[in-house]
């Protein structure tokens, strides 16, 4: 059973650099049929994509986030990264893994997610 | 403001059905699958209905979804006070080539 777990800074400064990583467990990363999402939550507040890759490092990523952010993946480690520049308040936030199953185009779904990890930007 | 649109909040007693809607457009909902997910308080969101209508195990079956061209619905039969929690819609929208997520609903068991 594929298990995700993300790590990473809790607290960032303004202006500074969010890096976190999510450790994929129980399933290779490389498997087909699968990408690789990050998705936040600010406090109170709905969900929003981050962005997803696969295995070959192809990556789409939210428009509104697409100038300031990055994600990368290592297979020898099993696990996939998101950084993400200029941080503001405003991206404070849970933030969660999780894999994007792809059945065809146009069926797909996130899960299993990880239990997710509170980033906080303050100075 | 989300590009799904949910009602922010929903109610029942134990026992009853209560539905959700969850509105969209023709570059989201009428042209992909909608998925629900659970977020049960202090949780990360589960899988709850995938591909439109389909439980993944363990799922009881008195959770159900349907769609109808740009608008998908969640239906919890037989209500019980562990189905309190927020529920998402989300779908894959080809215009902003993005995944979009509903505001959430929150549902309250009275």
């Amino acid at each position: 059973q594929v298990q995700l777990q993300e790590s990473g800074s809790g607290l960032v400064k303004p202006s500074q650099t969010l890096s976190l990583t999510c450790d994929v467990s129980g399933g290779s990363i490389s498997s087909g049929g699968h990408s690789w999402s990050w998705i936040r939550q600010p406090p109170g507040k709905g969900l929003e994509w981050i962005g997803h890759i696969d295995h070959s490092g192809s990556t789409d990523y939210n428009p509104s986030l697409k100038s300031r952010v990055t994600l990368s993946v290592d297979k020898s480690k099993n696990q996939f990264s998101v950084t993400l520049t200029f941080v503001t308040a405003a991206d404070t936030a849970v933030y969660y893994c999780a894999r994007e199953v792809i059945l065809t185009a146009t069926q797909g779904w996130f899960g299993p997610w990880g239990r997710g990890t509170l980033v906080t930007v303050s100075s | 403001q989300s590009v799904l649109t949910q009602p922010p909040s929903a109610s029942g007693t134990p026992g009853q059905r209560v539905t959700m809607s969850c509105s969209g457009s023709s570059s989201n909902i009428g042209s992909f699958a909608v998925n629900w997910y659970q977020q049960l308080p202090g949780t990360a969101p589960k899988l709850l209905i995938y591909i439109d209508n389909r439980r993944p195990s363990g799922v009881p079956d008195r959770f159900s979804g349907s769609k109808s061209g740009t608008s998908a619905s969640l239906a919890i039969s037989g209500l019980q006070s562990e189905d309190e929690a927020d529920y998402y819609c989300a779908a894959w929208d080809d215009s902003l080539h993005t995944w979009v997520f509903g505001g959430g609903t929150k549902l309250t068991v009275l």
